[in-house]
């Protein structure tokens, strides 16, 4: 499969807990985002990366988020110190940069927050 | 104002009927734009890009109005298969914006 893989693909945690998810790129790819869905809501932006540089950040990634792409391949998402509130539909996604941004996501990872 | 704005619905449409969805965007200097269509419980997935020509694929068709700032995507022949949620997109340097999404129930 050459697509957008993200593991795990579901996460339970308890509040307070620390949470990191993983995601590969399709490998062509430089460009990689992280996006945040909730019920009911499309995708909202999160940050995104062209090769290992992170390029912009969402006001919606507080100081408990951090995303790394050490290596300008897979990358990292990881929630310090969980509330519930961050219960939702973490998506990655990918894409070759151009003007047109045409991106192809990952089947996510859902996390609950208990 | 949301930057992207779409009627949630539901739009529910017999089979074979054509159904047609407008989106609304609020930043003038955005360049493109993308339909993407969600299955429950799946990932996004893009279904046609829009360009200021308008464009089609068999039975879709996108068109861009940019004096009034709205997308359209119509659909021909509606099949039970295209039941889902159509995202409207806005593209810029950052990411894209993504409207909430109309789910469309294609009845047989």
């Amino acid at each position: 499969d050459t697509g957008v893989s993200q593991n795990p693909r579901h996460k339970i945690t308890k509040r307070g807990q620390n949470v990191t998810f993983r995601c590969d790129p399709i490998s062509e790819h430089n460009r990689l985002y992280w996006y945040r869905q909730t019920l009911g809501q499309g995708p909202e932006f999160l940050t995104y990366f062209q090769n290992e540089a992170q390029l912009e950040k969402s006001r919606l990634l507080s100081d408990r988020f951090s995303a790394e792409r050490p290596k300008g391949s897979f990358s990292t998402l990881e929630i310090q110190r969980t509330e519930q509130g961050d219960s939702a539909m973490y998506l990655c996604a990918s894409s070759f940069p151009g003007a047109h941004n045409e991106q192809f996501f990952g089947p996510g990872t859902r996390l609950t927050v208990l | 104002r949301k930057e992207v704005e779409q009627d949630p619905g539901p739009f529910n449409v017999p089979e074979g009927a054509t159904v047609a969805f407008n989106c609304t965007y609020s930043n003038s200097a955005s360049q493109s734009f993308f339909w993407y269509r969600q299955d429950c419980r799946k990932e996004p997935k893009l279904l046609m890009s829009v360009y200021s020509s308008g464009n089609e694929d068999g039975r879709f068709t996108a068109q861009l109005n940019r004096a009034s700032q709205y997308i359209s995507l119509l659909i021909r022949d509606s099949k039970l298969s295209d039941s889902a949620t159509y995202l409207c997109v806005r593209g810029g340097a950052d990411g894209l914006t993504f409207g909430k999404g109309t789910h469309l129930i294609i009845q047989p």
